[in-house]
């Protein structure tokens, strides 16, 4: 059963502009939602993540939306650059021991150019 | 720290081979996670620890996988027999408490 959504699977944006990464979930359950960034011939590392108390959080370039009614969430980075060139997955998890394993987003591949 | 360990970090085997994956989590970390990475499949999460103990195996795909945690700093994946549809990038993962996932560089598994 595929419990988060992610969209779209590749991304093709222009240095400077800004990507957009959406996700959606089905569980109300959960209650941690974080992004990982993967390089090629790398591991998934975080990026950024959220709690469904907040709507928004930022770190720096990252931005995570959050609209709890709507069981969605996103990744906006602004001011792409070529470095963020990367696969990104969404996932979501439960917050008690003994059932916090993470379900990932099947991943989007982005592509920033020159 | 180093991070998580994982090695051997690529393995070419023939269809019918033991192959046995190796993961050192980072030290003080209480859960380990194995997980597998296809592009038909995206990343699935195998089995995990908690203080050496498996919690959850049902990602397992079939008996011939097998995991072990005998001590905090040491785990195995085994495939026995492998089969070429069980070529894939296979991560370890390692957490302490609710915290974040640190995970490995992954073992490229090649099954002839």
């Amino acid at each position: 059963q595929q419990q988060v959504k992610q969209s779209p699977q590749s991304l093709i944006v222009q240095k400077g502009g800004i990507s957009i990464i959406n996700c959606a979930y089905e569980n109300t359950a959960f209650d941690y939602f974080p992004w990982y960034q993967q390089f090629p011939g790398k591991g998934p590392a975080l990026l950024i993540a959220i709690r469904p108390d907040v709507s928004e959080k930022k770190e720096g370039r990252f931005t995570i939306s959050f609209n709890k009614s709507a069981k969605q969430f996103s990744l906006h980075i602004m001011d792409s650059q070529p470095g963020d060139s990367a696969t990104y997955f969404c996932a979501a998890s439960f917050p008690n021991f003994g059932n916090e394993k993470l379900t990932f987003g099947t991943g989007t591949r982005l592509t920033i150019i020159p | 720290d180093a991070g998580v360990i994982q090695s051997p970090r690529h393995e070419v085997t023939e269809m019918g081979q033991e192959v046995t994956l190796r993961c050192k989590p980072i030290s003080g970390h209480n859960s380990l996670f194995w997980y597998r990475q296809t592009m038909m499949r995206g990343l699935e999460l195998l089995i995990y620890f908690n203080n050496n103990v498996p919690i959850d195996d049902s990602g397992m795909p079939e008996d011939r996988f097998s995991a072990k945690m005998p001590n905090a700093s040491f785990s195995t994946l085994k495939i026995q027999p492998s089969e070429p549809r069980d070529s894939a990038v296979y991560f370890c993962a390692s957490r302490f408490g609710l915290n974040t996932q640190y995970f490995g560089p992954g073992t490229r598994l090649t099954v002839l």
